[in-house]
């Protein structure tokens, strides 16, 4: 069965520094997704996009956040100067549309110290 | 605001026991999904629905439009399914691709 996956599954950064967050997404899918869970936290959204383009963003994805498809089937969050309160699970999902159910990678537990 | 309110927080049981887990949600959604998330962090979907009924097994998942309520429930309770159930809602509307997330239930099932 097609999945998402995600790299790298765990990822520990200075302060400042930037991370680029990986996904592939299951491949015929159209929408994808961004997500954060702070430990303890519920899970919210950041940012969706479709057609080479951002289609939303959460106040949370703010200038600091980026989000690239690069060559057709990775889908990349990158975080330019991370902070303390970046330390989160980021989960990417992706969906064949916007009303079909949308399909989780394991989640990139990133820690910034 | 749109918000996703869940409850129980917490839910201990008994191994065979049927289990309910509610969701209330504001009004002008388009789909409301149930999703499980296993102790390690990983995110599985088990119904997205936006009228009537879904059943999967032992797991089944029902929606009142009207009263703007959701419910899942496990018959035959298992201690492995034990996990964060969560409920989450797509708004319709401009801007509304992400899901709003509850705080989840955590199950604990005992053998």
């Amino acid at each position: 069965e097609p999945e998402v996956t995600q790299t790298p599954s765990h990822q520990v950064t200075q302060m400042g520094q930037e991370v680029i967050l990986r996904c592939v997404p299951i491949s015929n899918h159209l929408y994808f997704y961004w997500y954060r869970q702070i430990l303890g936290q519920k899970v919210e959204f950041l940012v969706s996009f479709y057609n080479n383009e951002i289609s939303e963003k959460s106040e949370i994805f703010d200038d600091q956040f980026s989000v690239e498809r690069p060559d057709g089937s990775n889908f990349t969050l990158k975080i330019r100067s991370t902070k303390l309160e970046d330390s989160a699970m980021y989960f990417c999902a992706s969906s064949m549309s916007l009303a079909e159910t949308q399909y989780f990678g394991p989640g990139t537990r990133l820690l910034v110290l | 605001k749109n918000e996703v309110e869940q409850s129980p927080q917490n839910l201990t049981a008994q191994e065979g026991e049927f289990i309910t887990i509610n969701c209330s949600y504001s009004v002008g959604i388009s789909a409301l999904h149930w999703l499980q998330q296993h102790p390690g962090g990983g995110i599985v979907s088990l119904f997205m629905l936006s009228s009537g009924k879904k059943k999967h097994g032992r797991l089944i998942a029902t929606i009142n439009i009207q009263e703007k309520h959701s419910s899942l429930h496990i018959t035959a309770s298992h201690p492995r399914d034990s996990a964060v159930y969560i409920c989450a809602a797509r708004y319709s509307g401009g801007g509304a691709d992400g899901l709003t997330f509850g705080k989840g239930t955590h199950l604990i099932i005992q053998p």
